[in-house]
């Protein structure tokens, strides 16, 4: 069984450009959050895809978004980066949404590491 | 609306003492609770969950915690701390009305002393 897997590791983008990050499901989900989380913070829910189409979003401006494809991997895309965009991105995979919490686990990959200059 | 309390940001132990990390939360709706582990520049690990049913949850590495719903609380223990156990943990609040959304505290540091 593959598990969650983001790529790439680290970046580094300067304010005002675009940046998108990948992450793969682990084998036989089909659900794919994003978090975000600050230095010395918790990760904080940025949305959640389920067949393709978002499925929740949390308190992030529109310059977040994303995307999930057919395989059920996604992309998290940031226009616009600003200074405080600087953080461990997280995603997380799980069976479908619903309200079993067996269904509802959600594994994390270890996440890409982005800098803004 | 829910949401988690992690009281002390920074918790030092001294190996094979009890480790006892704290949680509050709150949450409208019957809740499902959940302790992670993140390693350094990793990311997170379940350790272990509560959802229904026993109110006193057992995870991996030799953790439990105990879901304490007068008190709202989710506190974690372990009872003799290894220096592997040094890390950061995070509690997490769902709730069961539906959607998949992770409400995260601002997580503990643990730090383990010889």
């Amino acid at each position: 069984e593959t598990g969650v897997t983001q790529s790439p590791t680290h970046l580094i983008k300067t304010r005002g450009q675009q940046v998108t990050l990948r992450c793969s499901s682990q084998s036989g989900h089909n659900t794919v959050s994003w978090y975000q989380q600050a230095l010395g913070q918790g990760p904080q829910f940025i949305f959640q895809y389920y067949r393709e189409e978002e499925n929740g979003r949390g308190n992030f401006p529109p310059r977040f978004s994303g995307l999930q494809f057919p395989n059920y991997s996604s992309e998290l895309n940031v226009n616009a980066l600003e200074l405080d965009d600087s953080a461990l991105y997280l995603c997380a995979s799980s069976l479908a949404p619903g309200t079993s919490a067996m269904r509802n686990e959600q594994f994390f990959g270890p996440g890409t590491r982005l800098t803004v200059l | 609306a829910q949401s988690v309390t992690q009281l002390g940001s920074h918790v030092s132990v001294s190996e094979g003492a009890l480790v006892l990390l704290r949680c509050n939360y709150s949450s409208s709706v019957p809740p499902y609770l959940f302790w992670y582990v993140q390693y350094p520049n990793q990311g997170l690990q379940l350790l272990l969950k509560y959802t229904t049913g026993a109110t006193l949850v057992k995870g991996i590495n030799g953790f439990e915690a105990e879901f304490k719903k007068s008190e709202t609380s989710f506190h974690l223990t372990k009872p003799s701390a290894h220096m592997s156990d040094a890390a950061e943990y995070f509690c997490a609040v769902r709730s069961t009305g539906g959607g998949n959304k992770l409400t995260f505290g601002t997580g503990t540091q643990l730090k383990v002393e010889l």
